[in-house]
């Protein structure tokens, strides 16, 4: 069974442009979640898709940055204009509810560097 | 709110030594905890995880228990190898998001 997978793996971009990453959930999993993790602090949560709608996007920081589901399969994190803080390493992670013992699988992450 | 704290690192340690990560919590609730890794040039991986009090899990030689008392989730492994070296974050899960902690940076030397 394949895993989450993330494209792309690295992306060096300038201040103002625009970026998008794409996840690719472990099929079969309904809900995909976005973290990141900026300079080498906490991992932090940013959103929660559960199929094509947003359960959860209260760690989403700004305007910025838009999130889609389309048709509860893969998903893209666009970040439109980049600033310099958007820097560190975006995680796409997937899983399949069991009550409360749920867990999620992780991507291998995007790093993403605003220059 | 929900918040993680993790023993600081960076830890070398020689190989076959005792480890011991602290992590300590505070949440709402009765939250499942769970330690995650992360080897060069890889993505997270779940390492172990407890989802009620006393639960103690347990990976590749590396246990934690849940303990509410002291809101504690101590990462341990009795001997450490070269191959152990990694990044390790405790996390705990609460309402279908995951708070982590900073991440201890691990080198285990020969």
């Amino acid at each position: 069974e394949a895993g989450v997978t993330q494209f792309p793996s690295h992306s060096v971009i300038e201040k103002g442009q625009t970026v998008t990453l794409r996840c690719d959930p472990i099929s079969g999993h309904d809900n995909l979640y976005w973290y990141r993790r900026v300079m080498g602090k906490e991992i932090k949560f940013l959103l929660h898709f559960v199929k094509e709608s947003k359960q959860d996007e209260s760690g989403m920081p700004n305007n910025r940055f838009l999130a889609e589901r389309t048709g509860g399969t893969y998903s893209t994190l666009k970040v439109q204009p980049a600033e310099l803080e958007d820097s560190g390493v975006y995680f796409c992670a997937s899983s399949q509810v069991r009550g409360q013992t749920y867990e999620q699988y992780f991507g291998p992450g995007t790093r993403l560097t605003v220059t | 709110g929900n918040s993680v704290t993790q023993m600081e690192g960076p830890v070398t340690l020689s190989e076959e030594a005792f480890l011991t990560i602290n992590c300590t919590y505070t949440a709402t609730g009765y939250p499942s905890l769970f330690w995650y890794v992360q080897y060069p040039g890889e993505g997270l991986q779940l390492l172990l995880k407890a989802t009620k009090a006393d639960d103690k899990g347990s990976n590749k030689g590396f246990e934690a228990t849940y303990r509410k008392e002291t809101t504690s989730f101590h990462l341990e492994k009795g001997s450490v190898q070269v191959s152990d070296s990694a990044v390790y974050f405790c996390a705990l899960g609460r309402n279908e998001k995951l708070t982590f902690g900073t991440g201890t940076r691990l080198t285990i030397i020969p």
